[in-house]
């Protein structure tokens, strides 16, 4: 069964750069097809997709966060991690990684989320 | 913020049935495939359906769904006290070349 475990400081202050890791077990995080994704969550808010990678080192970021953002992956380590850079309080989420379906079809994108991470809570403060 | 427009909570007695609609454009919903996830309290999301219609493996045949158009819907009938959560679609965006997710729908049980 894949199982996805995020980890990293739950705390950050302004200006800095935070940083977490998703270690993937159960599976290859070299599958085809499969791209591995982070999304998070401020506190009483919704999903926001921050970016995925593929195996190969392709990525997609969130054009609100990408100046900001880098998504690197380590299949030696099956392991994909995220950098945000100089953070503010609006930055302050529960941080999810996921394993990120993603393919053109005739009809349309297929993109879907199956599983996630528990989480981990980020909180950006001094 | 979201490109995804979802009702902000909807509500029914035990066993009866609620739909949540999530109204998007062109260059999502429109053109991709849909995907729908249930988040209960303190925990995270779990992907209920996908492309469109199709449920993951455990996922009781009480939730459906379907696209028209730029709109997807959510079905879920015979609804428990133990489906009470916070329900959110998610497309991708051609244009904006990136995962959306909707607004988020809370599903009370009354």
């Amino acid at each position: 069964q894949l199982q996805l475990q995020e980890s990293g400081p739950g705390l950050v202050k302004p200006s800095e750069t935070l940083s977490l890791t998703c270690t993937v077990s159960g599976g290859s995080i070299s599958s085809s097809s499969y791209y591995w994704g982070w999304i998070r969550q401020p506190p009483g808010k919704g999903l926001e997709w921050i970016g995925s990678i593929y195996y190969s080192g392709s990525t997609y970021y969130n054009p609100s966060l990408k100046s900001r953002v880098t998504i690197s992956v380590d299949t030696s380590k099956n392991q994909f991690s995220l950098k945000l850079s100089s953070v503010t309080a609006a930055d302050t989420a529960v941080y999810y990684c996921a394993r990120h379906r993603l393919g053109v079809m005739v009809r349309g994108v297929i993109a879907w989320f199956d599983p996630w991470g528990q989480g981990t809570l980020v909180t950006v403060s001094s | 913020q979201s490109v995804l427009t979802q009702p902000p909570s909807v509500s029914a007695a035990p066993g009866q049935k609620v739909t949540i609609s999530c109204s998007g454009s062109s260059s999502n919903i429109g053109n991709n495939y849909v995907s729908w996830y249930q988040q209960l309290p303190g925990t995270a999301p779990k992907l209920l359906i996908y492309e469109n219609n199709k449920r993951p493996s455990g996922i009781p045949d009480r939730f459906s769904g379907s696209k028209s158009g730029t709109s997807a819907t959510l079905g879920i009938t015979g609804l428990q006290t133990g489906d009470e959560a916070d329900y959110y679609c998610g497309t991708w965006d051609s244009s904006l070349s990136g995962g959306v997710f909707g607004t988020g729908t809370k599903v009370t049980v009354l």
